[in-house]
């Protein structure tokens, strides 16, 4: 079944503890990207990957990390999280960055920072 | 980039046609118009998508303005599944666009037996 895989659906952490939040597609997309969804701000756009190691910042990159070593994984790392990441993510691929590729969407991963 | 404007919400009757109006009054050339919808406690989910003229797919149609500075979602006949989050976003063609993709606040359908 083509899909795209967030790992893991939920998280609780504290404050300064590295986490690395997985994505991976099984659809050979070469566009991969994250998202952040608070309450009232909509999904906002943290990275996105043209394809492989090619990275670029969205509208909130500041504290995020992300590499795009292989073409089919691009995880998200939190090097120090703060509480102010707490926050519902999204990773999501298309067959390309071209404007008429659909976004395929993961189920998110809900990360709590204490 | 281009930004859209969604009604915050709206409601309807189910099996009733429900129309979701989008303004994106900076569109450019090369953007193309797409819709995505995002159920309780999942994803957004892709519905449709079109550069210039009307599509129809087995989820919805998708009617576009002839200076496409607006757009419209058209749910045929809504069901209490349809009760949704639906977002309208405009996703440039170019190859190397920047490719930053921006989703409003999108407009909450309620859909009434």
């Amino acid at each position: 079944e083509a899909q795209v895989t967030q790992n893991p659906r939920y998280l609780i952490t504290v404050t300064g503890k590295k986490l690395t939040v997985t994505c991976s597609q099984n659809m050979n997309h070469e566009y991969m990207s994250w998202y952040r969804q608070d309450p009232g701000l909509g999904l906002r756009q943290i990275y996105y990957s043209m394809n492989v190691e090619v990275t670029d910042k969205g509208d909130v990159p500041e504290g995020y990390k992300v590499s795009r070593k292989e073409k089919r994984n691009f995880p998200l790392i939190l090097e120090s999280p703060s509480p102010n990441q707490t926050s519902l993510y999204f990773c999501a691929s298309s067959l390309s960055g071209r404007g008429g590729s659909p976004l395929h969407f993961g189920n998110g991963t809900r990360l709590t920072v204490t | 980039d281009a930004k859209t404007t969604q009604p915050n919400s709206m409601e309807s009757n189910e099996e009733e046609p429900v129309h979701l109006p989008c303004n994106h009054s900076t569109i450019s050339g090369t953007d193309y118009i797409h819709w995505y919808r995002q159920l309780p406690s999942q994803g957004p989910e892709y519905v449709i998508h079109g550069l210039t003229s009307n599509v129809n797919n087995r989820m919805a149609s998708l009617a576009i303005a002839e200076d496409r500075k607006s757009s419209t979602l058209i749910l045929h006949r809504a069901t209490l599944r349809d009760a949704a989050v639906y977002y309208c976003i405009l996703r440039d063609w170019g190859n190397n666009a920047g490719n930053m993709l921006t989703f409003g606040g999108g407009t909450r359908l309620m859909v009434k037996p």
